[in-house]
C-alpha cells in the first residue's frame, strides 16, 4: 500500500536556524512521484516541488533544498537560514505512475507544522 | 489568470440539509479532485477525476457524492451531512502528466 510518513509533527526553531523535515515513503511502484507543499497560516496550499523516481539528484532552490534517496526511501527538505515567513504546515506527498506524475491523485503525509520564532 | 475556484470559501450547516460544494477551473485541466483535512490526519482524498464522465473514489468518499459533466466543473455533494464531516475542503485540477497542482482556496465547513 502506498503511505507517506511525515514523523516529525511539529518543530520550533529560532530564525536563521537550519531545519529538515523529513519524509518516508511506501509504494510498490518502480515510477513514482514526490511533492512537496506549504500550507501557511493563510490556508491555501503552495507548491514547492514535483520529484520522479528515476531523479535522485538533488535540488536546490535558494534557501529550500531537497534531498531524494531511494535507498532509504526518503525525501527530506531542508530550509537553509529560515525566516519567520517559513512558520507554515509543511506537507509531503506521493502519486503513483498510473496517473503519469498528475497531482490529481496525491497521497499526503500528515504534515510538519514548522515555527520560526524571531 | 489560472485558477481554482471554491464556493462558498465557510459554510455552517446543520445535519441533514443536503449541501453543494462548487469547484471550477479555467485551465481546461484534465483531472480534478477532492480533498478534505482534519487535524492531525493531514489531506485524504475524496474522489477524483481523471476526465469528463470518469469518476473514482478515494480514500473517504462516504457520505459525498460528485459528477463531473464538464471538464472545468467537478461538485462535491453531501446528501445528508453529519458533524463528521466537518472539515477544511480542498479541490484540486492538474493536467495529465503535469507538474503541479493548482489547489482551490478551500471551503471550511461546519455541520452542527
Amino acid at each position: 500500500a502506498q503511505k507517506v510518513t511525515q514523523a516529525q509533527t511539529e518543530i520550533s526553531v529560532v530564525e536563521k536556524e537550519d531545519v529538515t523535515l523529513d519524509c518516508v515513503y511506501e509504494t510498490r511502484d518502480t515510477t513514482y512521484y514526490l511533492f512537496w507543499y506549504k500550507q501557511p497560516p493563510s490556508g491555501e496550499l503552495v507548491f514547492l516541488i514535483r520529484r520522479n523516481s528515476f531523479d535522485e539528484q538533488n535540488e536546490i532552490s535558494g534557501r529550500y533544498s531537497w534531498n531524494f534517496q531511494k535507498s532509504t526511501s526518503s525525501f527530506n527538505f531542508t530550509i537553509t537560514a529560515s525566516q519567520v515567513v517559513d512558520s507554515a504546515v509543511y506537507f509531503c506527498a506521493l502519486s503513483e505512475e498510473r496517473y503519469g506524475g498528475s497531482q490529481g491523485n496525491l497521497i499526503f503525509g500528515k504534515g510538519t507544522k514548522l515555527s520560526v520564532k524571531p | 489568470e489560472a485558477q481554482v475556484t471554491q464556493n462558498p470559501r465557510y459554510l455552517i450547516t446543520v445535519t441533514g440539509k443536503k449541501l453543494t460544494v462548487t469547484c471550477s477551473q479555467n485551465m481546461n485541466h484534465e483531472y480534478m479532485s477532492w480533498y478534505r483535512q482534519d487535524p492531525g490526519l493531514g489531506l485524504r482524498q475524496i474522489y477524483y477525476s481523471m476526465n469528463v464522465e470518469v469518476t473514482d473514489k478515494g480514500d473517504v468518499p462516504e457520505g459525498y457524492k460528485v459528477s463531473r459533466k464538464e471538464k472545468r466543473n467537478f461538485p462535491l455533494i453531501l446528501e445528508s451531512p453529519s458533524p463528521n464531516q466537518t472539515s477544511l475542503y480542498f479541490c484540486a485540477s492538474s493536467p495529465a502528466g503535469g507538474t503541479e497542482a493548482f489547489f482551490g482556496q478551500g471551503t471550511r465547513l461546519t455541520v452542527v
